[in-house]
């Protein structure tokens, strides 16, 4: 069955270091999202992707950066992580079509100390 | 500009009470598209439903029924009959024809179902 899945699931790291969130899915969509989720905000768009070598900026994009080099994958930095980083990512995918529908990694939480 | 409310943060009911989730949506947009996701204590999202605007009728899945009614501009779901597994936190999202990709989510309601 074709899904999206996240590593790491769970990640603790300290103030100021590079982290990378990946994202593989196996859909073949070519739209690919990242979120964060935060109590009271639902969730935040923060870059997302219509295709290979296409990225663009969400509404929180500050302090993080996406690339894509194929399809499949979406991973998201954070060039140097702060305490305010800490949260909860999701990755989600869509076919790009007038359906639209996104669908859903399994999130991976992050902790900045 | 557009933008989803949840007013309720928080519900708690017991098992086999009927229960109403509120989503109310801004938008200016005539074509638009109404989504409803399921957030259980493991954590992903699942994807429940989709509407677009130009389909008021309501929907019925199993216990599950979504009210959409664009006067207004509201896009309730109802769980009858509700069971513990129902407990979840319950996001609403809107998206618009001219950049339907770009998804607006509320802020999430919280359901408990207590045995």
């Amino acid at each position: 069955d074709a899904e999206i899945t996240q590593s790491p699931r769970h990640k603790i790291t300290e103030t100021g270091r590079q982290v990378t969130l990946a994202c593989h899915q196996t859909w073949n969509h070519n739209n690919m999202f990242w979120y964060r989720q935060d109590l009271g905000h639902g969730l935040r768009l923060i870059h997302y992707s219509y295709g290979v070598h296409d990225t663009n900026k969400g509404e929180v994009s500050d302090g993080y950066s996406v690339s894509r080099s194929n399809t499949e994958d979406l991973p998201l930095t954070l060039e140097s992580a702060a305490s305010s980083q800490t949260s909860v990512y999701f990755c989600a995918s869509s076919t790009g079509d007038a359906k639209n529908i996104q669908y859903f990694g399994a999130g991976t939480r992050l902790s900045v100390l | 500009a557009q933008k989803v409310t949840q007013a309720q943060t928080e519900i708690s009911v017991v098992e086999k009470e009927d229960v109403t989730l509120d989503c109310v949506y801004e938008t200016r947009d005539t074509t638009y598209y109404l989504f409803w996701y399921k957030q259980p204590p493991s954590g992903e999202l699942v994807f429940l439903i989709r509407r677009n605007s130009f389909d008021e009728q309501n929907e019925i899945s199993g216990r599950y029924s979504w009210n959409f009614q664009k006067s207004t501009s509201s896009f309730n779901f109802t769980i009858t009959a509700s069971q513990v597994v129902d407990s979840a936190v319950y996001f609403c999202a809107l998206s618009v024809l001219y950049n339907f990709n770009k998804f607006y989510f509320g802020s999430g309601t919280k359901l408990n179902v207590k045995p």
